[in-house]
């Protein structure tokens, strides 16, 4: 069963650090992998995706990168500022047989607190 | 067009109470799929359901049940609520089950309180 965990629980940083937020995953035959954040009681706001077949995805102060041989995804925050503040969670499609279609892994998240 | 609607955004129960929590998908949308989330840990898978029918269900007591209307709109209901089941719940729609997570979408979820 493909199990996902995030390492560290917390962070804290200066604003204007970069951030490294890590992701390990137990099989690593997955699809893609996605990162998302979310502010404390709110839903999931989508960030970046990956594919399978992708080394890094990047959008804006954000880069992800995979390496499925190794189980890891990182993702890095360049510049931080304090509205970064929130918690950053990655997830992985559930298995490639269509009954697991749908049932994603989620990690438990990192919460991140950017300080002015 | 309209995202993934969840409904109520919040509510609070006694424990031993029945709860109904409704999402309504993207247009055009036929899966819908629910998940909870207890403080501290990321999201659990609960259901899924395509065009009406149950796809999956997760490692979830039979207090938890759901159902998918005509329209695709579904509702998670809980029976004999516990202090345990106070959560967020998410609702997340996509064009049908999908083996990737990119065509799908999530609500804002419905935080739930049982006291």
């Amino acid at each position: 069963k493909q199990e996902v965990t995030q390492i560290p629980a917390a962070l804290s940083v200066p604003e204007g650090e970069n951030l490294v937020l890590n992701c390990s995953f137990t099989d690593s035959a997955i699809y893609n992998l996605q990162w998302f954040r979310q502010d404390p009681g709110k839903g999931l706001t989508s960030l970046l995706l990956i594919q399978s077949s992708q080394r890094e995805q990047t959008s804006g102060r954000l880069n992800a990168s995979l390496d499925k041989s190794s189980g890891r995804s990182t993702l890095y925050i360049a510049a931080s500022q304090p509205g970064d503040s929130a918690t950053y969670l990655c997830a992985v499609p559930g298995g490639w047989t269509t009954d697991s279609w749908g049932k994603f892994q989620f990690g438990a998240g990192t919460q991140v607190v950017v300080t002015p | 067009d309209a995202g993934v609607t969840q409904s109520p955004t919040h509510l609070i129960k006694t424990r031993g109470q029945h709860v109904t929590l409704r999402c309504s998908p993207i247009s055009g949308h036929k899966s819908v799929s629910w998940y909870q989330q207890v403080l501290g840990q990321g999201p659990q898978f609960i259901f899924q359901y395509y065009e009406k029918e149950e796809r999956g269900r997760g490692n979830f007591p039979d207090r938890f049940s759901a159902r998918q209307f005509p329209n695709y709109s579904s509702e998670l209901n809980v029976n004999a609520l516990l202090l345990g089941d106070s959560a967020l719940y998410l609702c997340a729609s996509s064009p049908g089950p999908l083996r990737g997570l990119d065509g799908y979408t999530f609500g804002s979820g419905t935080r739930l309180t049982v006291v």
